[in-house]
């Protein structure tokens, strides 16, 4: 099974700064089946980034993704009040499809 | 656009069984995979299982193998999971979604709870 463990547990920022979250696999994934997506209290997860660096629909491009084999990172450029959420990575290209334990972006 | 809708969740004994549905709409429901995940009560994201658009080959989580089975309804463009031999700690939304470039559309999930 391959671990993805997120960094840092919890992120303390402003609405207007640079967050910067951080998924390490404990083997080299494809960066062809690795996404993250955002969960706001209450609600379903969405997709934000597929294949490391793809923007899903609707995304804004405040969101970036980047890297390969077992280093990624999610990015959002200047944060707005509504990106205050739970991040979560995950890659889909080997059974048993993990998650990531999530980092909390917190104001 | 994409609906996903989940039904079947409820209160249920530690042995006891349950299955969950989700009704898709809005994309050719033949030619797509699908999952299930779960989030159990403040806690995080755990993929559950997946089945390929064409249901011939099916994914589990080891927590879940050999209990749960998931299968697809084409003629109801629905997927189901059905959950034998729970425990308390299968209590968790379950959500079931799209399977894309990631997994791009969640319905918004039905809530397990395994307790005597």
């Amino acid at each position: 099974e391959i671990v993805l463990t997120q960094s840092p547990g919890t992120l303390s920022l402003s609405p207007g700064e640079r967050a910067t979250l951080s998924c390490r696999a404990s083997q080299s994934i494809s960066s062809s089946y690795f996404a993250w997506y955002q969960q706001r209290p209450g609600q379903a997860p969405r997709l934000l980034i597929y294949g490391a660096s793809n923007r899903a629909s609707d995304i804004p491009d405040r969101f970036s993704g980047s890297g390969s084999g077992t280093d990624f990172t999610l990015t959002v450029s200047r944060l707005e009040p509504e990106d205050f959420a739970v991040y979560y990575c995950q890659q889909y290209g080997f059974s048993p499809y993990t998650f990531g334990q999530g980092t909390k972006l917190e104001i | 656009q994409v609906h996903l809708v989940e039904s079947g969740g409820g209160v249920v004994l530690p042995g006891g069984s349950l299955r969950l549905s989700c009704a898709t709409s809005g994309f050719t429901f033949r030619n797509y995979g699908m999952h299930w995940v779960r989030q159990a009560p403040g806690k995080g994201l755990e993929w559950v299982a997946f089945i390929r658009h064409d249901g011939n080959d099916q994914f589990y989580a080891e927590s879940v193998k050999g209990r749960f089975t998931i299968s697809k309804d084409t003629s109801k463009n629905s997927v189901r999971l059905q959950m034998n031999s729970l425990r308390p700690e299968d209590t968790a939304v379950y959500f079931c979604a799209k399977d894309g470039e990631g997994l791009d559309y969640w319905g918004q999930g039905t809530l397990v709870i395994v307790s005597s």
